[in-house]
């Protein structure tokens, strides 16, 4: 079965520790993106990828990194420099459609990662 | 900054249509996508419209004026498993990130 998978699905954070989130997808998507989500809230992008070897930082990328050395893979870190790290962490990946319509842009997401600080 | 707007949370009763708007800025403006997230769950894809009118699947159906930089989710019978919570996304670039608007939830009624 083809899809994205987080792990962990809980993480807790000492503080002054970084922590990895991993997520890894076997879609053959050229594209992942690290969302943040807080209660109540819509998600906020962190990083993206359009290519191996290759990211931009989002809106919230303060405290944060991540690297692109496989297709399949796009792990996050939180930095001890994220002083609020606690949300909801979604990662996701995309394939264009290059249709007539325009390009789609469907986003896949994996289950999430909670991330609680110790 | 590139910011959509749509209402906080919506209540309907079962077998009825509710209809959820989001609106949005229009520089470089591409498509407009919507998602569902179950409480604690993934976002799932629904709907996408690059060009203005609706696009139907099954009992959802969405709806873009690109005249008007608005958009609409409708859910048709709704169901008790409809109550989630939904997002508008939009594409300000070919293939490019998305920006999320801040969810509408959907409570669903007997």
């Amino acid at each position: 079965d083809g899809g994205i998978t987080q792990s962990p699905k809980y993480l807790f954070r000492k503080e002054g520790q970084n922590v990895t989130l991993s997520c890894e997808q076997n879609l053959n998507h050229d594209a992942m993106y690290w969302y943040r989500q807080d209660p109540g809230q819509g998600l906020r992008l962190i990083y993206y990828s359009q290519i191996v070897n290759d990211f931009q930082k989002g809106d919230i990328a303060e405290g944060y990194s991540v690297s692109r050395e496989k297709k399949e893979s796009f792990p996050l870190t939180v930095t001890s420099a994220q002083k609020n790290p606690t949300a909801f962490y979604l990662c996701a990946s995309s394939l264009r459609d290059r249709s007539e319509r325009g390009a789609k842009n469907i986003q896949y997401f994996g289950a999430g990662t909670r991330l609680s600080v110790l | 900054g590139q910011s959509l707007e749509q209402p906080s949370e919506v209540t309907a009763v079962e077998g009825a249509i509710v209809q959820i708007n989001c609106t949005y800025q229009t520089s470089g403006f591409y498509g407009l996508s919507w998602y569902q997230q179950h409480d604690g769950g993934a976002p799932t894809f629904l709907s996408y419209n690059a060009l203005d009118g609706l696009e139907e699947t099954g009992r959802f159906s969405s709806f873009l004026s690109r005249s008007d930089s608005y958009g609409y989710l409708l859910l048709q019978e709704l169901q008790m498993k409809d109550s989630a919570s939904y997002f508008c996304a939009s594409c300000y670039n070919q293939g490019g990130k998305l920006i999320f608007g801040q969810g509408t939830e959907l409570s669903v009624k007997p």
